[in-house]
């Protein structure tokens, strides 16, 4: 059980370049996150996903995309790469929630992304 | 807007003295509140949870103490261990009415562990 793993650990991309960062989680949970950490502050909810084929907006969504084709894959694409884009990237999943219970995120390492 | 925030950006601790981490968060309907630990070069791990109808928990080293009236949520570790050393966040939950489980996350503490 590999819990939830993210591809590349590290990614150097030129300003207007193109890249997709892959989340995948074996615990077959219903939610799916992308957040953003950049120094000295807390995590943002970029996007986030409640199930297959759904996907929704979070915090600060501007500049990326995500698709959710499988239940157990969560894509994050920059289309055209900016420099205010360098940051760590998290993907975190969490089961689904039922009536007003509320589920654990569990995350995974992370992607470290540099814009030049 | 509302948010989660702390108070002690860097707290320094003697090792094996308690640490005390605090959290503010000012959204009145957060009903979830968790606590997560940082290590460098990691993904956010979790420590404990607690859910509003309680005031504290206890978990191995870790307790987390709720108070609604004035909306502080702190994270004690007892025995402190250079394994601590980390940074930590705290997080906040408003059960979802349409869909999502949301978590707010707070800016972060670290932790520094002195042997």
């Amino acid at each position: 059980n590999a819990g939830v793993t993210q591809t590349p650990k590290f990614r150097v991309l030129k300003t207007g370049q193109s890249m997709t960062l892959l989340c995948a989680q074996d615990m077959n949970h219903e939610y799916m996150y992308w957040y953003r950490q950049d120094p000295g502050m807390g995590l943002r909810l970029i996007h986030y996903s409640v199930g297959e084929g759904t996907t929704a907006k979070g915090e600060v969504p501007d500049g990326y995309n995500v698709s959710r084709l499988k239940k157990q894959n969560f894509l994050l694409g920059l289309e055209s790469a900016a420099p205010s884009q360098t940051s760590v990237y998290f993907c975190a999943s969490s089961s689904r929630t039922s009536g007003r219970s509320v589920e654990t995120q569990y995350f995974g390492p992370g992607t470290r992304l540099l814009v030049l | 807007g509302e948010s989660v925030g702390l108070h002690l950006p860097t707290l320094s601790v003697q090792e094996g003295d308690n640490s005390i981490i605090n959290c503010a968060y000012s959204n009145s309907a957060s009903d979830y509140f968790i606590w997560y630990k940082q290590e460098s070069g990691k993904g956010p791990q979790f420590i404990i949870d607690i859910r509003s109808n309680m005031d504290k928990r206890q978990g191995q080293r870790v307790t987390v103490l709720l108070n609604k009236t004035v909306k502080h949520l702190s994270l004690q570790i007892a025995a402190t261990q250079p394994g601590d050393s980390a940074v930590y966040f705290c997080a906040e939950n408003v059960s979802f009415k349409a869909a999502g489980n949301k978590l707010t996350f707070g800016g972060g503490t670290r932790v520094l562990v002195k042997p």
